[in-house]
């Protein structure tokens, strides 16, 4: 199976700062990498697919870029809302593989 | 609006038997691959099983290969988890989600809130 690696595993910024999350693929998955978020308590929630589109009405702050085994998750200034943690998930290979989460908290 | 409610969940003891549903609305069911995701408490998600719109394909992780069945009714929008010889390890929230693929597992674009499985004696 793929591994997804993601770093860091936690993370606390103040709002409206820039935050970045990396993935990184244990073998080359192209492009075929998607984000999601999930808040305490709730479903998660599906951000971005093939590494950089937004899912509609995904808030514009957020972005992903990279290809092959080297992925970024970034958001360009932090909100009070954006407290979650974020997974990274390759569909490249089966099975499916998730990241094991990067949690990120207000400072 | 696109809707999924997940039923089913319980406490059940090992080696036991729980049939999961997920009841879907509001778009072309047949037209999606489906998926079973859980996530196991203060753990990260891990991907279950799916299985393609016509129900032809069907894919599961090594963990529970042979011991879970998926299926789905499309006459009815539902999906189906059964979960035969469980395992503490299957201790988690089961989410149903549908995929943006047709066949293929590739992402899941809707979630439901999810219906949490405990196996304990």
């Amino acid at each position: 199976d793929i591994q997804m690696t993601q770093s860091p595993s936690s993370l606390s910024a103040s709002v409206g700062d820039r935050v970045t999350i990396t993935c990184q693929a244990s073998q080359d998955i192209r492009n075929h990498l998607n984000w999601y978020q999930q808040k305490p308590g709730k479903a998660p929630k599906f951000l971005i697919y093939d590494v950089s589109n937004l899912e509609t009405g995904v808030p514009s702050r957020f972005s992903g870029s990279g290809s092959g085994t080297d992925f970024t998750f970034t958001i360009s200034s932090l909100q009070p809302e954006d407290i979650a943690t974020y997974y990274c998930q390759q569909y490249d290979n089966l099975p499916p593989v998730f990241g094991g989460g990067t949690k990120v908290e207000i400072k | 609006e696109v809707q999924l409610l997940e039923s089913g969940g319980g406490l059940v003891q090992p080696g036991g038997s729980l049939r999961l549903s997920c009841a879907a609305s509001g778009f072309i069911f047949s037209s999606y691959a489906m998926n079973w995701v859980r996530q196991a408490p203060g753990k990260g998600l891990e991907w279950v099983s799916s299985i393609s719109g016509s129900g032809g394909n069907t894919y599961y992780a090594d963990s529970v290969q042979g011991r879970f069945t998926i299926s789905r009714d499309n006459s009815k929008n539902t999906l189906y988890l059964q979960m035969n010889s469980l395992r503490a390890e299957d201790t988690a929230m089961y989410y149903c989600a549908r995929d943006y693929s047709g066949n293929y597992p590739r992402g899941a674009d809707y979630w439901g809130q999810g219906t949490l499985v405990t196996v304990s004696s």
